[in-house]
């Protein structure tokens, strides 16, 4: 079955430390590959998105993930966190088996101390 | 533009009952997917409407089920309610093709006792 597995549940970092969350999926055909983020009250958004072309992937706010087919892994990446990106993450994969699935991972809650 | 709704904000219900959710997505979008997201789960994929048609369902009982409208609209309802489908219910849409785009609602906050 496909799935998407984010390692890391809680992260806790100072403000300017880099981050670096892991995403990895099983699926062996061609997938898509999201990172939504969800503030604190608010709703789930897009941060950013792999479709094809470009392996490194930048986003909204500084972030950015790097595809890594041979890995099965879509990492999320931020050189410098602020206490604002305290948020929960989550990983998202599209394939195509018969029908589309839209597979989410159970997420990362990052805190940042400022 | 306006974003997607839910109705209503939180719900509480008894076991046994039955529940109904809805959803309105963002003008021009013709899918509606519906998820569930219990504490230390994550978001667990429940259903995908497009143009009127269930795509898609996940690994959840038939008692769960919706429909969607002609206006793209969608209702989740779920049947014979038990305690442990007592989660936030989202509601995304996008446009045709699900590699596009998810737009999340605020969710709507199910409790069942």
């Amino acid at each position: 079955a496909q799935s998407v597995s984010q390692h890391n549940h809680h992260v806790i970092l100072s403000e300017a430390a880099s981050l670096e969350l892991g995403c990895n999926y099983s699926y062996g055909g061609t997938v898509n590959l999201f990172w939504y983020v969800q503030y604190p009250g608010q709703h789930l958004q897009l941060l950013l998105k792999y479709f094809s072309g470009d392996p490194l992937v930048k986003g909204i706010k500084g972030f950015e993930a790097e595809f890594i087919k041979s890995k099965f892994s879509f990492n999320l990446r931020k050189p410098s966190v602020q206490w604002s990106d305290t948020a929960e993450y989550f990983c998202a994969v599209t394939s195509f088996a018969g029908t589309y699935k839209y597979i989410f991972g159970t997420g990362t809650r990052l805190k940042v101390l400022a | 533009e306006a974003g997607v709704t839910q109705s209503p904000t939180h719900l509480i219900k008894t076991r046994g009952q039955q529940a109904t959710l809805r959803c309105s997505p963002i003008s021009g979008h013709t899918s509606v997917y519906w998820y569930q997201q219990a504490l230390g789960l994550g978001l667990q994929f429940l259903l995908w409407y497009d143009e009127g048609e269930e795509r898609n369902r996940g690994n959840f009982p038939p008692r769960f089920s919706g429909r969607q409208f002609p206006n793209y609209s969608s209702e989740l309802n779920v049947n014979a309610l038990e305690l442990e489908d007592s989660a936030l219910y989202l509601c995304a849409s996008s446009r045709t093709g699900t590699h596009n785009e998810q737009f999340f609602g605020p969710g709507t906050r199910l409790t069942v006792l």
